[in-house]
């Protein structure tokens, strides 16, 4: 089974731009989260889908947006992008929600300048 | 306010050694602690998780205790090799929280030969 997949795996954009990354979860599982990882934060819960609704969301500002597609594949926005910004993006999937196992993708590297 | 707190930062173990990385938390609803094994490049993959009903899980070289009194766990790697060095988190999720998971901020691990 083909694992957690991510797109674009690196992305440079400047200060005031806005991205958008996309996320394809393992086949058959329905819920994705999403984490900012940085090493000064560290892994940080962003937000997590299941059915195309937002189940649960991390303390990001609203800058930070995302949506669920019907075949459960993700995206997340970032709008006027900044410096702090800067981060590794990693996507995660699950079978369903409270499954606990989560399964990552190798994320995408956004280096704003 | 960090939810889960790791230590040590870094860490260098001499091949065939025990490594030893804690973890404390305040959140008495968490209820599932897994500890994932990140490498450069890469996304987190689970390693070995725990139930705060066990005092302990052991997986190959690889062993959580958990003490729920002190709310701290650790993770032992027994026989510590070159191939475990990496990062490791822990995290913390709560009850009826989904998949919203709290990491700690991470261990690099370094297993000299």
């Amino acid at each position: 089974k083909a694992g957690v997949t991510q797109t674009p795996r690196y992305l440079i954009k400047t200060r005031g731009q806005q991205v958008t990354l996309s996320c394809s979860p393992i086949s058959g599982h329905r819920s994705v989260s999403w984490y900012q990882q940085t090493p000064g934060q560290g892994l940080q819960f962003l937000f997590e889908y299941f059915s195309e609704t937002q189940r649960n969301k991390g303390n990001f500002p609203g800058r930070f947006s995302g949506r669920q597609f019907s075949n459960s594949r993700s995206e997340m926005n970032v709008s006027t992008l900044e410096l702090g910004d800067s981060a590794l993006y990693l996507c995660a999937s699950s079978p369903r929600l409270e499954y606990r196992e989560q399964y990552f993708g190798p994320g995408t590297r956004l280096t704003v300048t | 306010q960090q939810q889960v707190k790791q230590s040590p930062q870094s860490l260098i173990v001499q091949k065939g050694g025990i490594s030893i990385i804690n973890c404390a938390y305040e959140n008495t609803a968490f209820d599932y602690f897994p500890w994932y094994q990140q490498f450069p490049g890469k996304g987190p993959a689970l390693l070995i998780a725990i139930r705060p009903d066990v005092s302990e899980k052991k997986e190959g070289r690889f062993t959580i205790s958990f003490n729920k009194s002190a709310k701290q766990f650790s993770l032992h790697i027994m026989d510590s090799q070159p191939g475990d060095s990496a990062t490791y988190f822990c995290a913390a999720r709560g009850r009826d929280n989904f998949n919203k998971f709290y990491f700690g901020s991470g261990t690099k691990l370094n297993v000299k030969p």
